[in-house]
């Protein structure tokens, strides 16, 4: 069964700090993986997708990396701020599906200052 | 360019009553997706459609969940009768083309349904 797992559930870290924020997945046969973001009483805001050929995407403060071969995910966040805090949802698009979205859980992370 | 809209935002009813949710995509987007969202866990897709066909209903309980879009633009999921386990929000994404996997999905802001 085609399933993704992030850890931990929840995060809570002082202003400042950088963080990491983990995802796995059981068949490494992807074509794509993406981290969203989600405020409270919001919808889904992407943040970085990163195709099966491609290692790490870099968007600002924000670096993803994937490795297939351990079914890894990782998601960085250098310098956080109180305007980080959200869930945070890693999704899988597996190559047999079209273009369907197999999420985990989510992290919910808290920045305070 | 407008967003994905959604409605209503909140609807509260009771188990067995029916209810139904509106969703209208980016404007061109050939693909729109419904999700259900049990509070502390990920989104789980119900129902792919492209253009007016569905694609993917695989997880849509056929026994009470209903969605159509007729003219390959706005759509309509429907709950009849509803149970106090479809308490969830319910997210309506698109996508321009959908077939094509590398694609972002663009999501609504949800709606939260309350059965009780």
């Amino acid at each position: 069964k085609q399933e993704v797992t992030q850890i931990p559930a929840a995060l809570s870290v002082p202003e400042g700090e950088n963080l990491v924020l983990n995802c796995s997945f059981t068949d490494s046969a992807i074509y794509n993986l993406q981290w969203f973001r989600q405020d409270p009483g919001k919808g889904l805001t992407s943040l970085l997708l990163i195709q099966s050929s491609q290692r790490e995407q870099t968007s600002g403060r924000l670096n993803a990396s994937l490795d297939k071969s351990s079914g890894r995910s990782t998601l960085y966040i250098a310098a956080s701020q109180p305007g980080d805090s959200a869930t945070y949802l890693c999704a899988v698009v597996w190559g047999t599906s079209y273009g369907k979205l197999t999420f985990g859980q989510g992290t919910i992370l808290t920045v305070h200052p | 360019e407008a967003g994905v809209a959604q409605s209503p935002r909140y609807k509260i009813i009771e188990k067995r009553q029916s209810v139904a949710f509106w969703c209208n995509p980016i404007s061109g987007h050939a693909t729109l997706y419904w999700y259900q969202q049990i509070l502390g866990q990920g989104p789980k897709l119900l129902i792919q459609f492209q253009n007016n066909g569905v694609v993917d209903d695989s997880q849509l309980p056929k026994d009470r969940f209903s969605a159509e879009r007729l003219k390959g633009v706005d759509s309509t999921l429907k709950i009849q009768p509803a149970k106090l386990e479809d308490s969830a929000v319910y997210l309506c994404a698109s996508s321009q083309r959908g077939l094509a996997v590398q694609e972002t999905q663009y999501f609504g802001p949800g709606t939260r349904l309350l059965v009780l």
